[in-house]
């Protein structure tokens, strides 16, 4: 199956500072990729969606100044946390997609375990 | 209004013990349905794809059922390793719609 490599695993950030995360495809371009958050023993949340080259779709809810989602290239997309808090500690997992348009088969990365002290 | 609903939230086996998954969608038009596992702290592992009801799929321990109301994950003389978070995912319709998952199943196999 197709690679989708996240960093970091886990980062520890203060209150107040941003922390960026990296969601690559390693043998596939995703025209879309799609960024998750999963809460402990729940369910995995859509925040937004993002297509290369143009402005990512926010979901209900999920605030586009803090959360700024970056897909520059069909292998890369990033993810920055604004000015961090608590709440928003989480696991946050991107998933690509190799045929784009309607999802037919996501491949996760491994997941970043954010803790804002 | 929930649109993937999974059962049981939780189950716990016996090494040997099999068992099924459950997993209930109410979106029309269905464009296939999705099950990964996920372990701790790691990020969806994908298992299987269906698309039409009466396909099945397997893979090792697992097989997979669909219906038109809902999905089936076969679990036949599971061993510990099988332990994880079982998920089943369903697209929307719209495009670029990503997939919509339900809480999934924490199955835990006792030696």
């Amino acid at each position: 199956g197709a690679v989708v490599s996240q960093h970091p695993s886990w980062v520890i950030c203060k209150s107040g500072t941003s922390v960026k995360i990296e969601c690559r495809s390693l043998d596939f371009q995703a025209t879309t990729m799609f960024w998750y958050r999963q809460f402990p023993k729940q369910s995995l949340m859509l925040m937004a969606t993002s297509n290369e080259g143009s402005k990512a779709t926010y979901e209900q809810g999920v605030e586009k100044d803090k959360f700024l989602i970056n897909h520059a290239s069909l292998t890369l997309s990033t993810l920055t946390v604004t000015s961090a808090h608590p709440e928003d500690s989480s696991f946050y997992i991107c998933a690509g997609s190799p045929t784009g348009g309607l999802n037919t088969e996501a491949f996760f990365g491994q997941g970043t375990r954010l803790t804002v002290v | 209004e929930d649109q993937v609903t999974q059962s049981p939230e939780a189950l716990r086996l016996q090494e040997g013990e099999s068992s099924s998954l459950n997993c209930s969608y109410t979106v029309s038009g269905l464009r296939g349905l999705f099950w990964y596992r996920q372990d701790p702290g790691k990020g969806p592992e994908f298992l299987f794809t269906l698309y039409s009801a009466g396909e099945e799929k397997e893979k090792e321990r697992l097989k997979a059922t669909l219906t038109k109301k809902e999905s089936f994950l076969h679990i036949t003389a599971p061993k510990p390793e099988d332990s994880a978070t079982y998920l089943c995912a369903v697209p929307l319709l719209q495009e670029n719609t990503p997939l919509v998952f339900g809480k999934g199943t924490r199955l835990s196999v006792i030696a």
